[in-house]
């Protein structure tokens, strides 16, 4: 089964609102990053949590970390048309490899 | 280049043939990593190179599936006889730091194979 889960696996917000997505995962992390896909090709990084943060801002978006709860959110704020896309979680828990999760569809409307 | 380059881009053969998708890393990064995504799907792991180490194979779905890395930089994934269910976009990722700590991945935008 996949080490990170995202929860949900779709989600359509209309612009100017928040968007909060949500991963679980099983084991102990060194970190946990959120990635991005648009149209099914390349992933890009967005952001990457160390375990002994909790939360971390990059611009409009605000990532937390719960490891007792083995669990992750990201929030875009004031959501954008432009971030409709994929969403994903990454944890690093088996040796150094990245697994991700299956995803959150974001679909924001104008 | 500056980023993660593969080729082809696009692949299509048929059911039975062997296809070779190349993927050229940042140069400098240590840790290479190829990955399987099927339609609308999350994304699979499939093998991780990380510096002279032996390679993590544990997400070869079969032994018709095969990678290398010469050099320690270009990576070629090889898939013989090939089948239908093996359509899908391979993605391969680099980054600088891939032991203790890993780091942030750098993707290419992807080889999509369809076999028919």
């Amino acid at each position: 089964s996949q080490q990170g889960e995202e929860d949900p696996q779709a989600l359509s917000i209309q612009e100017g609102e928040n968007a909060t997505m949500n991963c679980s995962y099983k084991t102990s992390i060194n970190n946990l990053q959120w990635y991005r896909q648009n149209s099914g090709r390349g992933l890009v990084h967005l952001i990457l949590i160390r375990s002994n943060e909790r939360e971390k801002h990059s611009g409009r978006l605000r990532v937390t970390l719960d490891t007792s709860k083995k669990s992750s959110s990201l929030l875009i704020t004031a959501s954008r048309a432009a971030d409709t896309a994929s969403y994903f979680c990454a944890t690093d828990a088996r040796g150094n490899k990245l697994v991700f999760g299956a995803g959150t569809i974001l679909r924001v409307k104008s | 280049g500056a980023g993660v380059s593969q080729s082809p881009s696009n692949k299509v053969t048929e059911k039975g043939k062997d296809v070779e998708l190349r993927c050229d890393p940042i140069s400098g990064h240590t840790a290479l990593y190829w990955y399987r995504q099927s339609l609308g799907q999350g994304l699979e792991f499939l093998i991780y190179f990380q510096g002279n180490s032996a390679p993590d194979k544990s997400g070869l779905p079969s032994d018709r599936f095969s990678a290398e890395r010469t050099g320690g930089s270009v990576s070629t994934l090889t898939i013989q006889r090939t089948q239908q269910e093996d359509s899908a976009v391979y993605l391969c990722a680099s980054s600088f730091i891939g032991t203790t700590n890993t780091g942030e991945l750098f993707f290419g935008e992807g080889s999509r194979l369809t076999v028919l």
